[in-house]
């Protein structure tokens, strides 16, 4: 079964310092890979995707992300972070046919220290 | 910009009651989508529809309906709330129910069942 694992529950980072958020995925084929923002009592928001070519791929709030098909891997970076950044942070893989389902990573929390 | 709204951010219900919450998006999305999100388990899809008057069980259906009579409007409702489905509800569209693509997310409903 196609399944999205974020093995970090919390990371906590210094502001100014640079951010790698892990994600691994399980599925067979060529995944379309997404990354999703949760700010505070809010709705999600997308940060950026990889459907194909060049497998890395740059979002908004300077996020970039880089598909690693030997790995499995779809690793959230951003070279210095912002104390906004602080948020929980969501993995998301969809496969081709179907309806347009996702399937969401448990979510990593980042906090971001003065 | 896409935007999808939720009729409530906060709800508090009592056990047994009959619980409505509703969605409606701006964007002529063919796609509608509800989620609960529960910490440490991600989001989960509840149900989905790609047509108006069509839907289809997600991966936790039970104890929970829905209803779509018109294109923008997606209702999730709870027949009987109880206290285990005290969670985050979030709504999310996207265009085509063919292809996989971003889903657009609204805020979220936090409700509480006593």
């Amino acid at each position: 079964a196609q399944s999205v694992t974020q093995p970090d529950i919390h990371i906590t980072v210094s502001e100014g310092a640079s951010l790698e958020l892990r994600c691994n995925y399980s599925y067979g084929a060529t995944p379309y890979l997404f990354w999703y923002v949760q700010s505070p009592g809010q709705g999600l928001q997308l940060l950026l995707k990889y459907f194909s070519g060049d497998t890395l791929v740059q979002g908004i709030k300077g996020f970039e992300a880089e598909f690693k098909r030997s790995q499995s891997s779809f690793n959230l970076r951003k070279p210095s972070v912002h104390w906004s950044d602080a948020a929980e942070y969501f993995c998301a893989v969809g496969f081709s046919g179907g309806y347009n389902k996702l399937i969401f990573g448990a979510g990593t929390r980042l906090a971001v220290h003065p | 910009d896409v935007k999808v709204t939720q009729s409530s951010r906060y709800l508090v219900k009592r056990t047994g009651e009959k619980v409505f919450l509703e969605c409606v998006q701006d964007m002529d999305h063919e796609n509608m989508f509800w989620y609960r999100q529960d910490p440490g388990l991600g989001l989960r899809l509840i149900y989905f529809s790609y047509d108006v008057k069509m839907k289809e069980k997600g991966d936790i259906p039970e104890g929970y309906s829905v209803s779509r009579e018109k294109k923008e409007r997606f209702s999730l409702i709870l027949e009987s709330a109880s206290t285990n489905q005290t969670s985050m509800y979030l709504c999310a569209s996207s265009l085509n129910p063919t292809k996989t693509d971003t889903q657009y997310f609204g805020p979220g409903t936090r409700l509480t069942v006593l």
